[in-house]
């Protein structure tokens, strides 16, 4: 299957500052990337859909302004949690879609990302 | 837009016996029913995916079913083993096609008991 690479694993932060997370699709290329956040026993739910080269399209209820999604490339995109605080804490992973002619696309997964804001 | 019901939310059963998670969705022009596994802290891993053109998908012990009419579908794990002990996820997505998003159940956990 294919591979999607997530970056940091496991980041702390101090309540206020802003973190990063990475998301690339190693062997494959990826215009649509998608960011989710799931809570400790909790299902994944969407934040947003970024797509390469245009703005990302986010899902009600979900500050666009604190979570800043950039797709610059088709193998990259990143989440930036602005500002964060406590309740920012969570598991973020991302998925991309690998797009296979006469198959459909298939959605494959990053490994995720543990935030804990202290 | 889309929502998906997943039942139940956990399940226990005997190592070697079956078992079945439902799935409900809401919107008829779904096209797309993966089921993931995903263990704690981890990845979702795909594990069978079905599309709206075939009722049934098989792969070794588990087994997927689709009733478009109904709008519901299913996991079937047959044989289960410890390493089936899981948190699974179904999910479906709307077309247009190039743009699916996932929308998740709400996940079963599922624990074999040896």
């Amino acid at each position: 299957g294919a591979v999607v690479s997530q970056h940091p694993s496991r980041v702390i932060c101090k309540s206020g500052t802003s973190v990063k997370i990475e998301c690339r699709s190693l062997d494959f290329q990826a215009t649509t990337m998608f960011w989710y956040r799931q809570f400790p026993k909790q299902s994944l739910m969407l934040m947003a859909t970024s797509n390469e080269g245009s703005k990302a399209t986010y899902e009600q209820g979900v500050e666009k302004d604190k979570f800043l999604i950039n797709h610059a490339s088709l193998t990259l995109s990143t989440l930036t949690v602005t500002s964060a605080h406590p309740e920012d804490s969570s598991f973020y992973i991302c998925s991309a879609r690998k797009e296979v002619v006469f198959s459909g696309n298939t959605i494959y997964f990053g490994e995720g990302s543990w935030l804990t804001v202290v | 837009g889309e929502n998906v019901e997943q039942h139940p939310s956990t399940l226990s059963v005997q190592e070697g016996d079956s078992a079945v998670i439902k799935c409900t969705y809401s919107d008829s022009a779904s096209n797309y029913f993966p089921w993931y596994k995903q263990e704690l802290g981890k990845r979702p891993q795909l594990i069978i995916d079905i599309r709206s053109n075939v009722g049934e998908k098989k792969d070794q012990r588990i087994a997927v079913t689709l009733n478009k009419t109904a709008k519901h579908f299913s996991l079937h794990i047959t044989e289960t083993q410890p390493e089936d002990s899981a948190v699974y996820f179904c999910a479906a997505t709307l077309p247009p096609f190039g743009n699916e998003k996932l929308t998740f159940g709400t996940g079963t956990r599922l624990t074999i008991i040896p």
